[in-house]
């Protein structure tokens, strides 16, 4: 069984671009979601996918915004990227519902 | 205030210890209970979930929920050199998840 994978492991852009992370979930889950964590912080809830419609958004800006794919992965994509945006975002895939998460190592985004 | 808070640390315990790490929160709706660990710039890896009040025991580690308090803990027994992590505890009551900061967690030789 393969677990989540994410893509790039890391990457640094500057204030101002747009950046696509990409996402492949776990054999058998339909949903995933993405987090967003700042340095010190726990994860913060960015949205959530399932059969490639969102399913819930937590308090980000449009600019931030996301895909799902007939096979189940996801991209996120942030525009006019800003300093603060500088954070590890996480891509957790599950069963659906209140599923367990099953979270992936992360992309680090370095925002100057 | 925070829906979920959690005490950040550092806890830096000997090995062997019994550490006993905690969360409340305030949103009554929250069912589901979890607790990830998490190492230096990893993804957060599942270790315990839990669903309505009561103790879980898993090995070494054991969840417990206190829905009455909004309070729960996870106790690790015969702490390892290798529990060396970030703690986060998280609940949910619909898709998403909601975490506490962590608790950054040494385990002394």
């Amino acid at each position: 069984e393969t677990g989540v994978t994410q893509s790039p492991t890391h990457l640094i852009k500057t204030r101002g671009q747009q950046v696509t992370l990409r996402c492949s979930s776990q054999s058998g889950h339909n949903t995933v979601s993405w987090y967003q964590q700042a340095l010190g912080q726990g994860p913060q809830f960015i949205f959530q996918y399932y059969r490639e419609e969102e399913n819930g958004r937590g308090n980000f800006p449009p600019r931030f915004s996301g895909l799902q794919f007939p096979n189940y992965s996801s991209e996120l994509n942030v525009n006019a990227l800003e300093l603060d945006d500088s954070a590890l975002y996480l891509c957790a895939s599950s069963g659906g519902g209140a599923d367990t998460q099953y979270f992936g190592p992360g992309t680090r985004l370095t925002v100057l | 205030q925070k829906e979920v808070e959690q005490d950040p640390g550092p806890l830096s315990v000997p090995e062997g210890a019994i550490v006993s790490l905690n969360c409340t929160y305030s949103n009554s709706a929250f069912q589901y209970f979890m607790w990830y660990r998490q190492y230096s710039r990893k993804g957060p890896e599942l270790l315990m979930y839990t669903y309505s009040s009561g103790n879980k025991e898993d090995g070494r580690f054991t969840a417990q929920v206190d829905k009455s308090s909004k309070y729960i803990s996870l106790f690790i027994r015969d702490s390892q050199p290798s529990d060396s992590a970030t703690y986060l505890c998280a609940m949910s009551g619909a898709q998403k998840l909601v975490f506490g900061q962590g608790t950054r967690l040494t385990i002394n030789p």
